[in-house]
């Protein structure tokens, strides 16, 4: 099994520019969730999905949409971007007991 | 706001010593988890503990909960070099939102 999947891992953005993140992942999860990682700041919950079709905001939800079309994948746009969303960023699946993380990708808004 | 707050910031340690490292949280949880964070790598779960439990062993590791101080502590015995990582705890609230909410981490560094 690949786990969960993400892709790019490397992205540099100029600002106003969108983009969509994606992740994947194999293990039939109805739960899926983005979280940024910041210096000093651990891990904010972005958006959240407990399954096909719904989704519902976390900690940090300005800037970002999400959709759930497919259990397996759980994209996250960026619709302008802005300087603010340079970080690094997890998709993780599982439930409130264990989460599986992918690997992240490094975003740069210059 | 961060639910969960670990100390120290940053530890470092001879290889073979024990670490250990603490999480505090604001309010009530279903249980708490530790998260393992090997240098540009997402976050590996470690162990989970639920309200209702005091103390937990998984290997070398060994966590416990304080809910009446709304803590938590892991202990790590006899690390190794490739224990080097950034730690993590992570609470599941009680009543919340879904989703896990992560403190800030414990970064470990062991000295060979």
């Amino acid at each position: 099994n690949a786990g969960v999947t993400q892709t790019p891992k490397f992205q540099v953005l100029k600002t106003g520019q969108s983009m969509t993140l994606q992740c994947a992942q194999d293990m039939n999860h109805e739960y899926m969730s983005w979280y940024r990682q910041d210096p000093g700041m651990g891990l904010r919950l972005i958006h959240y999905s407990v399954g096909a079709g719904i989704t519902d905001q976390g900690e940090v939800p300005n800037g970002y949409n999400v959709s759930r079309s497919t259990t397996e994948d759980f994209p996250l746009r960026l619709l302008s971007a802005a300087p603010s969303q340079t970080s690094v960023y997890f998709c993780a699946s599982g439930n409130n007991e264990k989460l599986f993380f992918g690997s992240g990708t490094q975003l740069s808004v210059l | 706001s961060q639910q969960g707050e670990e100390d120290p910031q940053a530890l470092s340690i001879q290889e073979g010593e024990n670490a250990t490292m603490n999480c505090s949280y604001k309010t009530s949880i279903n249980n708490l988890q530790w998260y393992r964070q090997n240098s540009g790598r997402g976050l590996v779960h470690l162990i989970l503990i639920r309200s209702n439990e005091r103390e937990k062993h998984s290997g070398r590791l060994r966590v416990t909960l304080d809910t009446s101080k709304k803590s938590s502590s892991l202990l790590i015995t006899a690390s190794r070099a490739a224990d080097t990582a950034s730690y993590f705890c992570a609470t599941d609230v009680r009543g919340g939102a879904d989703g896990l909410t992560f403190g800030k981490g414990t970064h470990l560094i062991i000295q060979p």
